[in-house]
């Protein structure tokens, strides 16, 4: 069973800071690993996908990084800005569903 | 393309009433996703379309939770008889194949 796991659970760093938010799963058979992000109340908006063939994907100020073997997935964000404050959530999906398996998120929250 | 578009984005019922959610996802995309999500937690999985098949659902999706995507477009959730436990935001999300899914903005229900 594919269990997911982010941490840090919040995380609260100034305006200019690089920062990386972590993403664990359990079953290495991924299909691909997404990366969302969610304003308070709000819906899901993603950010990269990664396939399990891959190793990254970049957009912008955004690099998401896979491991399989390892288990892991990173998220990269350059220069950190007070927009950026959100929760990610990293979401992993196997080759045998279609569903996808969510961690419970990293809270972030970048101040000026 | 307009994106994912749920209502009503808000409800509050008593205890025991019955409500619907509805989802009209991206044009032509013919997989479709319900998943709930409880605060501070990532989404969870209830069901998946393909078309009008309802092809997977979730053990949380008890007897008192039921789904339908009539003629493969938009799709309902019904739930009967309310407990305050089904208190969540319930997001629905599209996809046109196997890769990345499109959410909605969520229809926060409260359950009193």
């Amino acid at each position: 069973k594919q269990e997911v796991t982010q941490i840090p659970a919040a995380l609260s760093v100034p305006e200019g800071e690089n920062l990386v938010l972590n993403c664990s799963f359990t079953d290495s058979a991924i299909y691909n690993l997404q990366w969302f992000r969610q304003d308070p109340g709000k819906g899901l908006t993603s950010l990269l996908l990664i396939q399990s063939s891959q190793r990254e994907q970049t957009s912008g100020r955004l690099n998401a990084s896979l491991d399989k073997s390892s288990g892991r997935s990173t998220l990269y964000i350059a220069a950190s800005q007070p927009g950026d404050s959100a929760t990610y959530l990293c979401a992993a999906k196997t080759h045998n569903t279609d569903k996808l398996i969510f961690g419970t998120g990293t809270r972030l929250q970048v101040f000026p | 393309d307009t994106g994912v578009s749920q209502d009503p984005r808000h409800k509050i019922t008593k205890r025991g009433q019955n409500v619907t959610f509805r989802c009209d996802p991206i044009s032509e995309h013919n997989r479709l996703y319900w998943y709930r999500q409880t605060l501070g937690q990532g989404p969870e999985f209830l069901t998946y379309f393909q078309n009008e098949a309802q092809l997977e659902k979730s053990r949380l999706l008890s007897d008192r939770f039921s789904a339908e995507r009539p003629k493969g477009s938009f799709s309902t959730l019904e739930i009967q008889r309310t407990e305050q436990g089904d208190s969540a935001m319930y997001l629905c999300a599209s996809s046109p194949g196997f890769e990345t899914q499109y959410f909605g903005p969520g229809t926060r229900l409260l359950v009193l």
